[in-house]
């Protein structure tokens, strides 16, 4: 079976240090996957997808970048982070003969 | 430029009771609709995908409807339980090959 995984959980930076968020997904192969992010109050915002290696689609402009090395690895990465960087991250998944996407349980990350 | 609504944000109810959450998206041409429930704190799971073509789709004790005509979507809970107490999330996916656009959902707290 499929499964995704997203580290760390949670997360305390400082305003201006570097970001590095991981998601790696098990079980299929050439997965589309999603970047979202969830402010306090507010429905997820799509950040990035990917359709394959090293493909990334940008769905908003702003100081967050990611990059796909390998074809089940996802990784969302800052060099400066914002205070409104603060938010909940979540990585997905979805392929195959169904239209649905499979969340990974989720990042907490607090810029101070 | 699809955008979609949650009404109510917030809802509690006493369990046992029998609820309705309601979707609305502002283009009627859409390629399916999702509900998704996330508890605190976690990702989102996938409850009921309707496709385009279909009125409704139930799993359990959920049921969902599709009206595409008016742009809107009801998920009908039946004999609700504490633990239905989560964010459920209506998405949309305008067209094939396109992304999900979410509500911001609706809090239900179910209390026993």
């Amino acid at each position: 079976s499929q499964t995704i995984h997203q580290w760390p959980a949670t997360l305390v930076q400082p305003v201006g240090s570097p970001l590095s968020l991981e998601c790696t997904v098990e079980g299929t192969s050439n997965p589309n996957l999603y970047w979202y992010r969830q402010a306090a109050g507010r429905g997820l915002q799509l950040l990035f997808y990917s359709v394959g290696i090293g493909q990334i689609s940008s769905e908003v402009p702003q100081n967050l970048s990611a990059s796909r090395p390998q074809d089940r690895q996802f990784i969302l990465s800052s060099k400066k982070l914002l205070l409104s960087d603060s938010g909940f991250y979540l990585c997905a998944w979805s392929g195959g003969t169904t239209d649905t996407q499979y969340f990974g349980p989720g990042t907490r990350l607090t810029v101070l | 430029k699809q955008e979609v609504t949650q009404i109510p944000a917030a809802l509690s109810v006493p369990e046992g009771e029998n609820l309705v959450l309601n979707c609305s998206f502002t283009d009627s041409a859409i390629y399916n609709l999702q509900w998704f429930r996330q508890d605190p704190g976690k990702g989102l799971t996938s409850l009921l995908l309707i496709q385009s073509s279909q009125r409704e789709q139930t799993s359990g004790r959920l049921n969902a409807s599709l009206d595409k005509s008016s742009g809107r979507s009801t998920l009908y809970i039946a004999a609700s339980q504490p633990g239905d107490s989560a964010t459920y999330l209506c998405a949309v996916i305008p067209n094939y090959g396109q992304n999900f656009v979410f509500g911001p959902g609706t809090r239900l707290s179910v209390l026993p």
